[in-house]
């Protein structure tokens, strides 16, 4: 149990365009998700977490007009690169989290990797 | 500033032989702490986990040390297998205004020789 997908496993698109990607529980309904961006041979650096039916909180550093995060259902997330450019290029991977506070375990989606060009 | 570190970038082990992955964390405040293993191209899969009241956890092949005077945790793994090889991250978990957060260690890449 515990499944987290993503879609798409892996895009490219070209500067300037938007891209969103999605995170879904398949089994369980995720009151908290979670983005990570992870560049190569560097570690997940959390990007924001969100709580479904409210706003995203970001960490420091992370552009919330630019990364557009959508938490409308229990078992959906979408993180949207808005105006993508070459240095948004990386590997996005969502996590989630049954129950509010009730559980530190995070299940974690494969990855969507993008590609800017 | 806060963070999760690792001792060692790469390790490599001989098949059969055991492996001792070391991580350092600086927040004496977090109470959870989660071993991670990723292979390449794919999302984090857990691997075994301990709360801050513990010093010792077993799972199957694999333990968890953690040593709160120091501040330092590690993850042994027993007879290593070839997948075993991976990119190995700890991580701890923070509570902050009623939400929790993970941090990530640097991450060691192990690799297994047959």
């Amino acid at each position: 149990g515990a499944v987290v997908s993503q879609h798409p496993s892996w895009v490219i698109c070209k500067s300037g365009t938007s891209v969103k990607i999605e995170c879904r529980s398949l089994d369980f309904q995720a009151t908290t998700m979670f983005w990570y961006r992870q560049f190569p041979k560097q570690s997940l650096m959390l990007m924001a977490t969100s709580n479904e039916g409210s706003k995203a909180t970001y960490e420091q550093g992370v552009e919330k007009d630019k990364f557009l995060i959508n938490h409308a259902s229990l078992t959906l997330s979408t993180l949207t690169v808005t105006s993508a450019h070459p240095e948004d290029s990386s590997f996005y991977i969502c996590s989630a989290r049954a129950g509010r506070g009730s559980s530190y375990e995070q299940y974690f989606g494969p990855g969507t990797r993008l590609t800017v060009t | 500033g806060e963070s999760v570190g690792l001792h060692l970038p790469t390790l490599s082990v001989q098949e059969g032989d055991n492996s001792i992955i070391n991580c350092a964390y600086s927040n004496s405040a977090s109470d959870y702490f989660i071993w991670y293993k990723q292979e390449s191209g794919k999302g984090p899969q857990f691997i075994i986990d301990i709360r801050s009241n513990m010093d010792k956890r077993q799972g199957q092949r694999v333990t968890v040390l953690l040593n709160k005077t120091v501040k330092h945790l590690s993850l042994q793994i027993a007879a290593t297998q070839p997948g075993d090889s991976a990119v190995y991250f700890c991580a701890e978990n923070k509570k902050r205004f009623g939400n929790e957060k993970l941090t990530f260690g640097t991450g060691t890449r192990l690799t297994i020789i047959p």
